[in-house]
């Protein structure tokens, strides 16, 4: 199985600030990476597929880059409601994998 | 509006069985690949099963092979996943998922349902 590496485990941040969290896949992924975002008591929202592509109804601020083992996702500006756990997987070959996630902590 | 209601979990002896649901509303179970997946405690989302749009096709992680069954009553638009001798280890928040076609992720989640298995 493909084995995805996130860091940092947590980032504690300020209303406003960048943040950038990177998603390291044990094999060339292409560009089979997604990003996920988790609240306590809700189900995962999908940000981003295929690295880059921000799914319909998600804020700018959001972005992902990468290809081949290396990804980043970037939230431009935190916003109050970016406070929460982030996660990345991929889907290049079966079974899908995802990071243990990033968790995003008011500073 | 696509949505994907969980019912079932709960708390479970090591080798008990237990059979969890997920309702779909908003879009038709047969048009879709669904999924299972598990989080465990403190830990990373992992793949646990899946079907194909028409049931014919199942697949499953190696940890689960042989215990658990995914299946869908698609006159009901509704998944399950039946659970069979159930180890410690397969304690965790279960999420169904739709697959999204061609983007190859999981557009659509339940709200999840926690399975506790303890002596």
């Amino acid at each position: 199985d493909i084995q995805m590496t996130q860091s940092p485990s947590s980032v504690s941040a300020s209303v406003g600030d960048r943040v950038t969290i990177t998603c390291r896949a044990s094999q060339d992924i292409s560009r089979w990476l997604a990003w996920y975002q988790h609240k306590p008591g809700k189900p995962p929202k999908l940000l981003i597929y295929g690295a880059s592509t921000l799914e319909r109804g998600v804020p700018s601020r959001f972005s992902g880059s990468g290809s081949g083992t290396d990804f980043t996702l970037t939230i431009s500006s935190l916003q109050s409601e970016d406070f929460a756990t982030y996660s990345c997987q991929q889907s290049n070959s079966s079974p899908r994998t995802f990071g243990d996630g990033t968790k995003v902590e008011i500073k | 509006e696509v949505q994907l209601v969980q019912s079932g979990g709960g708390f479970l002896q090591p080798g008990e069985s237990l059979k969890i649901s997920c309702a779909a509303s908003g879009f038709n179970l047969s048009n879709y690949w669904m999924h299972w997946l598990r989080q465990a405690p403190g830990k990373g989302l992992v793949w646990v099963s899946r079907i194909n749009s028409d049931g014919s096709d199942t697949s499953y992680a190696d940890s689960v092979k042989g215990r658990f069954t995914i299946f869908k009553d698609n006159a009901k638009n509704t998944l399950y996943l039946q659970m069979n001798t159930l180890k410690a280890e397969d304690t965790g928040v279960y999420y169904c998922a739709r697959d999204s076609a061609g983007k190859r992720v999981f557009d659509f989640w339940g709200q999840g349902t926690l399975m506790t298995v303890s002596s």
